[in-house]
């Protein structure tokens, strides 16, 4: 039982540098989500998707881009990586919005820029 | 003001003790409540939701007072295991979850 899979767990990339953070889930969910998590803080939203084809910004989307081609598959793109966005990041599915309040949450990837 | 507040603690407490935390909202649009438990270098995971009536759930007790913009959640007979941050998160009917920042809670032999 899969659920959600991010990869890498751990980069660590130089300033301007590029990278995908993958993201898979095999629950069939619709909603997809990444999130951010600095040291001490909540869980920011970065950007969602309601489903295949749709994706929306959420609170802090500068830096980051998304894809969403499969139902399976929520990649999370930074192409000019910054200090600002050391950070873990956790991608997130749901079978409907609210659901119960029941996000499914993969282990995270830490990323550092130095 | 922040849409969710939470004292980030630590609550340090002895094994067996009983334990209270709340959590102040702004939105009184907010439809669903509920309480995540993050483990230290971990992913959140879904611990109970909230209801106007309250929700227990084994030495968990979860209440919800809408007229203060507030839950809380109590737990009784802590355990080590219980030893984690506690992330309050609101539905607001927005596009996803608004999380709080967490109140960690250490509970010590």
């Amino acid at each position: 039982n899969a659920g959600v899979t991010q990869t890498p767990k751990f980069r660590i990339l130089k300033i301007g540098q590029s990278m995908t953070l993958q993201c898979t889930q095999d629950m069939n969910h619709n909603y997809m989500y990444w999130y951010r998590q600095d040291p001490g803080m909540g869980l920011k939203l970065i950007y969602y998707s309601v489903g295949a084809g749709i994706t929306d910004k959420g609170e802090v989307p500068n830096g980051y881009n998304v894809s969403r081609s499969t139902t399976e598959d929520f990649p999370l793109r930074l192409e000019l990586a910054a200090p600002s966005q050391t950070s873990v990041y956790f991608c997130a599915s749901s079978p409907r919005q609210g659901a119960g309040g029941e996000l499914f949450f993969g282990e995270g990837s830490r990323l550092t820029v130095l | 003001r922040k849409e969710v507040e939470q004292d980030p603690g630590p609550f340090n407490v002895p094994e067996g003790a009983t334990v209270a935390f709340n959590c102040t909202y702004s939105n009184s649009a907010s439809q669903s409540f509920f309480w995540y438990r993050q483990d230290c270098r971990k992913e959140p995971k879904l611990l109970m939701s909230v209801y106007s009536s309250g929700n227990e759930d084994g030495r968990f007790t979860a209440q919800l007072n809408r007229a203060s913009q507030y839950i809380s959640l109590l737990i009784r007979d802590s355990k080590l295991s219980d030893s984690a941050t506690y992330l309050c998160v609101l539905d607001t009917g927005r596009r996803a979850l608004t999380f709080g920042s967490g109140t960690r809670l250490q509970v010590q032999p």
